[in-house]
């Protein structure tokens, strides 16, 4: 069975400041894809990366980015000086592309809150 | 940048009362999907849809039942609410390949009395 865990439930970090979230995963299959999203007070899930399990690569996008690292199942994402619009729920999910439907498996999010 | 609504945005409604909680895409999306959160923040998939007249049951039992007669349109009934429904609705869509990204609506804040 697929699992996800973000070990972090809630980071506070003053603005400007780097901010690292950690996301781990497990799964038997070896084809899979890792994501991640942002969930603002007003409650929509806002996409923010998709990576499938045979591309390693980092990604940097702006502020963000993310460090997979198959060798030790896990998908972090660091936010490079914070920001207050930072401030949000971020969930880490995993999908097995061999699973029936769309098997998207959260995590149990991350609250960052950034403060001035 | 997707196109999913969901309405109500938010609902106060009293125990016994049947509700119907609206999605709706326009992106031509085979795949729709129902998550509910908890308080605690974890979600789970409740409901989805392979495409018009197909749907199934997610990972977390639940006694809404859902409909998907349009491509666009899935919605979610309940026909006796009670307190323990008493969650954030989720709505989601995707393309035909199983591993596609979903896309989620706003959410609907559903509270029970």
């Amino acid at each position: 069975a697929q699992k996800v865990t973000q070990a972090q439930t809630e980071i506070s970090v003053v603005e400007k400041e780097d901010v690292t979230l950690d996301c781990v995963y497990e799964t038997r299959d070896t084809t899979y894809y890792l994501f991640w999203y942002k969930q603002p007070p007003s409650g929509e899930l806002v996409f923010l990366i998709r990576r499938n399990s045979f591309d390693e690569q980092n990604e940097i996008s702006g502020r963000y980015s993310w460090n997979f690292q198959k060798s030790t199942s896990s998908f972090n994402f660091t936010i490079t000086a914070s920001q207050v619009v930072d401030s949000a729920v971020y969930f880490c999910a995993l999908s097995e592309a061999g699973g029936g439907g769309n098997k998207l498996t959260f995590g149990t999010g991350t609250q960052l809150k950034v403060e001035l | 940048e997707a196109d999913i609504y969901q309405t109500p945005r938010y609902l106060v409604i009293g125990t016994g009362k049947k509700i119907t909680l609206e999605c709706s895409q326009t992106m031509g999306h085979d795949k729709m999907y129902w998550y509910q959160q908890d308080p605690g923040m974890e979600l789970h998939l409740i409901h989805y849809s392979y495409g018009v007249n197909s749907t199934e049951k997610g990972d977390l039992s639940s006694e809404s039942t859902v409909s998907r007669i349009r491509t666009e349109h899935f919605p979610l009934t309940l026909e006796s609410a009670r307190p323990s429904h008493t969650s954030q609705y989720l709505c989601a869509s995707s393309e035909g390949q199983f591993t596609d990204t979903q896309y989620f609506g706003p959410g609907t804040r559903l509270t029970v009395l």
